[in-house]
């Protein structure tokens, strides 16, 4: 069964340090979401990704963030200068066709910031 | 998006059906009803969703009440792997990509 993927599993780095996260997402599908999640607390929307651009960020998804897929199959959440408050689990999601359809999600990075 | 509400918790023995509850008084017509689930330390994992009438796969079942200001996602005999918490998520047909999620309902299996 098709499934998406993240790398690394975990990830640890010093605040000021810029992290890429990276997703596979299933191969046939259009639409990409990133959402992370801190730890015993809810799973947050951070932005979606559709036709080669933005489609919707959140507020958390400010300047520091950024989003790229870079060739047909890769899908990357940058932070430029990753702050104590970034840890947290990222998932990246995707969902064919319709936005509204159901997502399928990866199984996290999880980033320490220290 | 409207808001649920789910209880916080919920126990359930192995091998029995498990209902797990939701209200969405506020629903409008043309929001669709889904659940995911997340078992601990994974990612969340869609589990159903339907709009007015009852739905099944191989998960679980979906039922909607008549007035829509509710739903009881069923899972038929529960088992130990699913033990995770369950989230109710209105979604607008019409608009947003994003899923809003609430704090949901850990749902225990007690062996």
């Amino acid at each position: 069964e098709p499934e998406v993927t993240q790398t690394p599993s975990h990830q640890v780095t010093q605040m000021g340090q810029e992290v890429i996260l990276r997703c596979v997402p299933i191969s046939n599908h259009l639409y990409f979401y990133w959402y992370r999640q801190i730890l015993g607390q809810k799973v947050e929307f951070l932005v979606s990704f559709y036709n080669n651009e933005i489609s919707e960020k959140s507020e958390i998804f400010d300047d520091q963030f950024s989003v790229e897929r870079p060739d047909g199959s890769n899908f990357t959440l940058k932070i430029r200068s990753t702050k104590l408050e970034d840890s947290a689990m990222y998932f990246c999601a995707s969902s064919a066709g319709a936005p509204r359809g159901e997502q399928y999600f990866g199984p996290g990075t999880r980033l320490t910031v220290t | 998006d409207a808001k649920t509400t789910q209880p916080n918790s919920m126990e359930s023995n192995e091998e029995e059906p498990v209902h797990l509850p939701c209200n969405h008084s506020t629903i409008s017509g043309t929001d669709y009803i889904h659940w995911y689930r997340q078992l601990p330390s994974q990612g969340p994992e869609y589990v159903i969703h339907g709009l007015t009438s009852n739905v099944n796969n191989r998960m679980a079942s979906l039922a909607i009440a008549e007035d829509r200001k509710s739903s009881t996602l069923i899972l038929h005999r529960a088992t130990l792997r699913d033990a995770a918490v369950y989230y109710c998520i209105l979604r607008d047909s019409d608009s947003n990509y994003q899923l809003i999620w609430g704090a949901g309902t850990k749902l225990i299996i007690k062996p």
